[in-house]
């Protein structure tokens, strides 16, 4: 059976500040794993993807993440937050046909 | 292109009422995925239709049912309504080239 641990329920951080949110998965197959943000009142906007190929993958707005077989993390990094990115963060895993199983979610709240 | 959409946004329901949720997908989507967010938590998986079957199916009770139609539109529908299915109800559509696309969501709230 698959899952995902977020390893954070709430992240905190000032704005420009470098954040990190942990992401652990489980998984017995070959796995696409996926972050997703949540902004208040609002469905999931997919933020990256790791399909194959190279470990690291960017979205457009900053955010990176690193597909670490060996750790089975998938952790989501950005240098500089800004207070825009306040939102709910979702690290999802799927083995096929796009079901995805989510962890509990990181609250990242960047603060003035 | 609307992307996928959810109706109603928002639904109160009583106790052991029964409430059908609609979801239109994303243009050239002919899969639709349903999960249920309860308050503080990850979405989870329902149910999801193909060529309007039931391809895959979470750990739901059967009170959980749904249906796709020829156009690739989809309904849940939730009979014998419980308190403990108040949550955010999501829609996600794809194909078999394409992540999984979101709705807005259902907020469903039961009393």
């Amino acid at each position: 059976a698959q899952s995902v641990t977020q390893l954070d329920s709430q992240v905190p951080v000032f704005e420009e500040a470098p954040v990190e949110l942990r992401c652990n998965y489980s998984s017995s197959v070959s796995v696409y794993l996926f972050w997703y943000v949540q902004y208040p009142n609002q469905g999931l906007q997919l933020l990256l993807k790791y399909l194959s190929g190279s470990t690291l993958v960017e979205s457009i707005n900053g955010f990176e993440a690193e597909f670490n077989k060996s750790q089975t993390s998938f952790h989501l990094r950005k240098p500089s937050v800004h207070i825009s990115d306040t939102a709910e963060y979702f690290c999802a895993v799927t083995g096929g046909y796009n079901k995805l199983i989510f962890g509990a979610g990181t609250r990242l709240a960047v603060h003035p | 292109d609307a992307g996928v959409t959810q109706s109603p946004t928002h639904l109160i329901k009583t106790r052991g009422q029964q409430v059908t949720l609609r979801c239109s997908p994303k243009s050239g989507h002919d899969t639709v995925s349903w999960y249920q967010q309860a308050l503080g938590q990850g979405p989870q998986f329902i149910f999801q239709y193909y060529e309007e079957e039931e391809r895959q199916r979470g750990n739901f009770p059967d009170r959980f049912s749904g249906h796709q139609f020829p156009n690739y539109s989809s309904e849940l529908n939730v009979n014998a309504l419980l308190l403990g299915d108040s949550a955010l109800y999501l829609c996600a559509s794809s194909s078999s080239n394409t992540e999984a696309f979101f709705g807005q969501g259902t907020r469903l709230t039961v009393v």
